[in-house]
């Protein structure tokens, strides 16, 4: 299985992009990588997901380059509601999953 | 909303008490997932099912846990003689099989509080 390094937290202004980075350096050839956030006393929320380059949605971007052994998470314009817990998974949707201790974003007014 | 439903949202029991947590998970998944988290801590693997099949077990279930899916719909975590250390978060999750790219859709969870 596939194990995830993460800074263990990050400060951030409102209106600041903020990116996360995640190091799985033994990725196997199946495997995705997730991204998860997660508010005090609420069950973590997926955010985004991707195998490779560049994937977008309407709440963040995640670069993935072509090694695979890393990720970023790229949060634009952060607001106070994205002070979280944000956590990076590998691994394939045909076993169970494994998370981290994630990153505590905090971001400042 | 059609999300992954546990209840109860919170439970306080006295050490040495059984409790039962519930999971519906989303109508259509045929996975469903159970996870332990403390605080401060990620979620950590307790056991998943696909349809009523239970698949895997992690080394923190010990015996006094069991869970089942009896129909490949809700799921039951059941904890026996609870002990302090119980204390936690119990996050259900549920996913769909056969696509590769199904992340996990988590619940609220259940917080036990053993004394």
């Amino acid at each position: 299985l596939a194990k995830t390094t993460q800074p263990i937290s990050m400060d951030s202004y409102e209106g600041q992009e903020v990116n996360i980075t995640c190091s799985h350096n033994n990725i196997a050839t199946n495997d995705y990588i997730t991204w998860y956030q997660q508010f005090p006393s609420q069950g973590p929320r997926f955010i985004i997901q991707g195998y490779k380059t560049k994937v977008t949605n309407e709440v963040a971007s995640l670069f993935i380059p072509a090694d695979r052994k890393s990720s970023t998470l790229s949060l634009p314009r952060v607001s106070l509601s994205d002070t979280a817990v944000y956590y990076c998974l590998v691994g394939d949707n045909f076993n169970k999953f494994y998370f981290g201790s994630g990153t505590k974003l905090n971001v400042k007014p | 909303d059609t999300g992954v439903s546990q209840d109860p949202r919170h439970k306080i029991t006295k050490r040495g008490q059984n409790v039962t947590f519930r999971c519906d998970p989303i109508s259509e998944h045929n996975r469903l997932y159970w996870y332990r988290q403390t605080l401060g801590q990620g979620p950590e693997f307790l056991t998943y099912f696909q349809n009523e099949a239970q698949l895997e077990k992690s080394r923190l279930l010990s015996d006094r846990f069991s869970a089942e899916r009896p129909k490949g719909s809700f799921s039951t975590l059941e904890i026996q003689r609870t002990e302090q250390g119980d204390s936690a978060m119990y996050l259900c999750a549920s996913s769909s099989l056969g696509a590769e790219d199904s992340p996990l859709h988590f619940g609220n969870g259940t917080r036990l509080t053993v004394t």
